[in-house]
């Protein structure tokens, strides 16, 4: 069973241009999560999505960046108009069940290393 | 939010207990207390997760206090692959459940 697939690992933007990362969850998993990690800091939550909907945003900036999980296909974490402070490592995590189960476990991809000059 | 305070780091000698501390005094009734842990240029990886009793898995166990205001990740016979940073997460609700991360314990295995 393949692990979450994040793609592109590496990632590199000119200031103003659009970011498109892709995360492709486990076999079987319906709900993914969004981090974002700056050089030596933890994991900052973004967003939570279900297939085809949005559950939690609030961690998510007002503008520019968006997210989506369709029906069919990986999710995207899209980010407009890129600024030097977008660089930071982007995590994808899948989970079969809710948040907020007992058995509630994330599974991480490898992530994407986004580099805005 | 709830958070998690950790040393920055820690050394162990190979093959020698490891105990990783963690203090969530804000922590409330319904958090539950998860570890993670992630090696370099990886994502994290699922170690082990508790509510109030202490818990074992294969990996760790995890040791919390009566009071749930700090808990101790155990590993109990370090490798040089246990070599990470390891995260206490408390597992929050604020709409959604949510992970909040703290910024984790670099942990050095010496051989």
């Amino acid at each position: 069973n393949a692990g979450v697939m994040q793609n592109p690992r590496h990632l590199v933007r000119r200031r103003g241009q659009e970011a498109r990362l892709r995360c492709s969850p486990m076999k079987g998993h319906s709900h993914v999560y969004w981090y974002r990690q700056l050089p030596e800091e933890g994991l900052k939550f973004m967003v939570y999505l279900q297939k085809e909907n949005i559950i939690d945003e609030s961690g998510m900036p007002k503008e520019r960046f968006s997210a989506e999980f369709p029906k069919e296909g990986p999710s995207i974490l899209r980010i407009q108009q890129v600024v030097r402070g977008d660089s930071a490592a982007y995590f994808c995590a899948s989970s079969p069940l809710p948040a907020g189960g007992l058995k509630d476990t994330q599974y991480f991809g490898p992530g994407t290393r986004l580099t805005v000059l | 939010d709830a958070k998690t305070t950790q040393p920055n780091s820690m050394e162990s000698n190979e093959e020698e207990p490891v105990h990783l501390p963690c203090n969530h005094s804000t922590i409330s009734g319904t958090d539950y207390i998860h570890w993670y842990r992630q090696l370099p240029s990886q994502g994290p990886e699922y170690v082990i997760h508790g509510l109030t009793s202490n818990v074992n898995n294969r990996m760790a166990s995890l040791a919390i206090a009566e009071d749930r205001k700090s808990s101790t990740l155990i590993l109990h016979r370090a490798t040089l692959r246990d070599a990470a940073v390891y995260y206490c997460i408390l597992r929050s609700y604020s709409g959604t459940y949510k992970y909040i991360f703290g910024t984790g314990t670099r942990l050095k295995v010496l051989a």
